[in-house]
């Protein structure tokens, strides 16, 4: 099992440019999420989704949108960067682990600067 | 609306001591926590979890303890390790897989 997947690991943007963040699970969980972490900052949830074809907003979803074609693909893109989206971007999966915990699985995360 | 605190930001403890965390929570309708460790250039990683019907669960050298009344969370490590050096994040289901983190506190273990 390669766990949760991101790519890439590092990206340059300038303002108004759109990027594509992409999300890969190989556990067949059915939730997936995704959430930015500021510097010295706890994790803030942008969109998650319980399923294929099932998505929906968490704390901080403008300027961010998701789609959720396949039960292992959970990409993130966003449509015109900007300076306030300069972060570190980690995506999640859970599922019931082994039927005792409801355990969420992380990403290595994707460290985005807008320029 | 829905938020995830914590009392301290920062905590020193010498090795081989036990550490508290604490954790506060505002929704009262939340049935679900987690705790999580972060080091440093990696994303998080799941330690334990409780559920509101519970109000201690243990694992390998830690114990998460739910205190509903006041809406209080906390996570114990006994016999704090260097290797215990890391951020560490409480996190609450607010309703059916949205998980919502709180601010993390960061853990420092002396040798």
């Amino acid at each position: 099992n390669a766990g949760v997947t991101q790519t890439p690991k590092f990206q340059v943007l300038k303002t108004g440019q759109s990027m594509t963040l992409q999300c890969a699970q190989d556990m067949n969980h059915e939730y997936m999420s995704w959430y930015r972490q500021d510097p010295g900052m706890g994790l803030r949830l942008i969109h998650y989704s319980v399923g294929a074809g099932i998505t929906d907003q968490g704390e901080v979803p403008n300027g961010y949108n998701v789609s959720r074609s396949t039960t292992e693909d959970f990409p993130l893109r966003l449509l015109s960067a900007a300076p306030s989206q300069t972060s570190v971007y980690f995506c999640a999966s859970s599922g019931w682990d082994r039927g005792a915990s409801y355990e969420q699985y992380f990403g290595p995360g994707t460290r985005l600067t807008v320029t | 609306g829905e938020s995830v605190g914590l009392h301290l930001p920062t905590l020193s403890v010498q090795e081989g001591d036990n550490s508290i965390i604490n954790c506060a929570y505002s929704n009262s309708a939340s049935d679900y926590f987690i705790w999580y460790k972060q080091e440093s250039g990696k994303g998080p990683q799941f330690i334990i979890d409780i559920r509101s019907n519970m109000d201690k669960r243990q694992g390998q050298r830690v114990t998460v303890l739910l205190n509903k009344t006041v809406k209080h969370l906390s996570l114990q490590i006994a016999a704090t390790q260097p290797g215990d050096s890391a951020v560490y994040f409480c996190a609450e289901e607010t309703s059916y897989d949205k998980v919502i983190f709180g601010p993390g506190t960061s853990l420092s273990v002396i040798p």
